[in-house]
């Protein structure tokens, strides 16, 4: 099973839809999350750190579940400039070493 | 305030050949990174680099070196290039606040 785990899509969503990704993670003691996202032939940057109480910026909800390990992003009144890859990433405690989804592609059409 | 540059940006390399490439931060970061990038592979770690001075590797080390130069600059080198070698590579750097990774803006290698 891979340590982290994404749906890799892609999501084809109309202009103004709400859209969720999930991400799924196999190591418990996992302690920092975080949603990149990738344009095409660009670098990741960071979206947004995920933290225990869920955290939102702007049209962007991110929340974790230690429970079930996983993590969601959820984007509202998706915009065309939202069309990316959203990469998953989760860091264990102690570790210099962040572990990457293959990331989920979203493409948002007129 | 540049964040993290990388060079080349591009470059074409025979099977056997050597190159390094470079990165720098200027955020006094303390952890550096090179990944690869592969279509349906995501971000795999080559090496990193926890502080000045030490180098760990990653997940596909074979094939590379790295040095850390100093604190802002950490080189990869491919000593004999290969085919299965061709890939975007990234490099990234990431202070003490949570681990939060900034890029590179990629370097864009094909073996032939």
């Amino acid at each position: 099973r891979k340590e982290v785990e994404q749906d890799p899509g892609p999501f084809n969503v109309p202009e103004g839809a709400t859209v969720a990704f999930n991400c799924t993670y196999s190591n418990s003691a996992s302690q920092s999350f975080f949603w990149y996202r990738q344009d095409c032939r660009k670098e990741p940057k960071l979206l947004m750190s995920v933290y225990s109480s869920g955290n939102e910026d702007g049209r962007f909800t991110a929340q974790l579940n230690r429970a079930s390990q996983y993590i969601s992003l959820l984007i509202r009144d998706s915009k065309l400039s939202d069309s990316a890859t959203y990469l998953c990433v989760v860091l264990s405690g102690g570790s210099y070493i962040p572990t990457f989804g293959r990331g989920t592609s979203l493409i948002v059409h007129p | 305030n540049a964040g993290v540059t990388q060079t080349p940006k591009f470059q074409v390399l025979k099977t056997g050949q050597s190159m390094t490439l470079q990165c720098a931060q200027d955020m006094n970061h303390n952890s550096m990174y090179w990944y690869r990038q592969d279509p349906g592979m995501g971000l795999r770690l080559i090496y990193y680099s926890a502080s000045e001075g030490t180098t760990d590797k990653g997940e596909v080390p074979n094939g590379y070196n790295v040095s850390r130069l100093n604190k802002r600059e950490f080189s990869l080198r491919l000593e004999s290039a290969a085919p299965s070698q061709t890939s975007v590579y990234f490099c990234a750097s990431s202070g003490a606040r949570r681990n939060e990774q900034f890029f590179g803006p990629g370097t864009r290698l094909t073996v032939l």
